[in-house]
């Protein structure tokens, strides 16, 4: 059974930094794309970030380019987001998710339960 | 960025009746050296994660009831609820992947009329 359990998230004031987690597991972590989506409260869904199972290859969100950093630890079969430089407009539940495949090219097949960032002073 | 735009923003059906929600890209899905549309739906019920329901447009995910249907191609796209439950009401997304920045819908609420 494929599990997907976040952690990390926090009360953090603006210009924080956060480091979110993502434990997998019940699938060959290595092998699929993973993706961060973040979903603001009372509001819609905001795809963040994704990172490669084929060639670890990143992408971000304009909204958070050079400010977050998507990595993954394949040993660990964990998933990670490093979130600088924080601004209010980051307070979100954050789920990771599953992509169907290795490219990012894919619908998301599993997600998280999400874990909750407040950006505020 | 591909925008995807779904109507209606909110939908009241009766139990029985069918439910239809609607979405279209700012530009094709469609890619075509397969021939598959790069486009995804999902439900969200309060307190919970996203769920997948379609994806490639049309294909249920396994699991998913057969009352949940999908269908459309470039930018125009349709997902249908044959004969709504009390169980399906829910925010639905509908999601584009055809570009590797990926964009939702802003979202259809369903309600019970």
């Amino acid at each position: 059974e494929v599990q997907l359990l976040e952690s990390g998230g926090d009360l953090v004031q603006p210009g924080g930094s956060l480091r979110l987690s993502c434990a997998a597991s019940g699938f060959t972590f290595s092998s699929y794309a993973m993706t961060w989506v973040r979903q603001a409260p009372g509001k819609g869904l905001e795809w963040v970030s994704c990172i490669s199972g084929s060639d670890d290859a990143t992408y971000y969100a304009d909204s958070v380019k050079g400010r977050f950093t998507i990595s993954r630890d394949n040993s660990k079969n964990t998933l990670y987001l490093q979130v600088n430089s924080l601004r209010a407009e980051d307070t979100a539940v954050y789920y990771c998710a599953k992509a169907q495949g290795s490219s990012g090219y894919d619908p998301l097949h599993y997600w998280g339960q999400g874990t909750l960032v407040t950006v505020s002073s | 960025d591909i925008v995807m735009t779904q109507s209606p923003d909110s939908l009241a059906v009766s139990l029985g009746e069918r439910a239809t929600i609607n979405c279209k890209s700012s530009q094709s899905v469609l890619y075509n050296s397969n021939n598959k549309n790069y486009l995804a739906w999902y439900q969200q019920k309060p307190g919970q994660p996203p769920k997948l329901l379609i994806y490639w447009a049309s294909t249920r995910e396994s699991g998913v009831p057969d009352r949940f249907s999908g269908s459309g191609s470039g930018t125009g796209f349709t997902l249908t609820i044959s004969s709504l439950q009390a169980e399906d009401v829910a925010v639905y997304y509908c999601q584009q992947y055809y570009s590797i920045f990926h964009t939702f819908g802003q979202g259809t609420k369903l309600e019970i009329k």
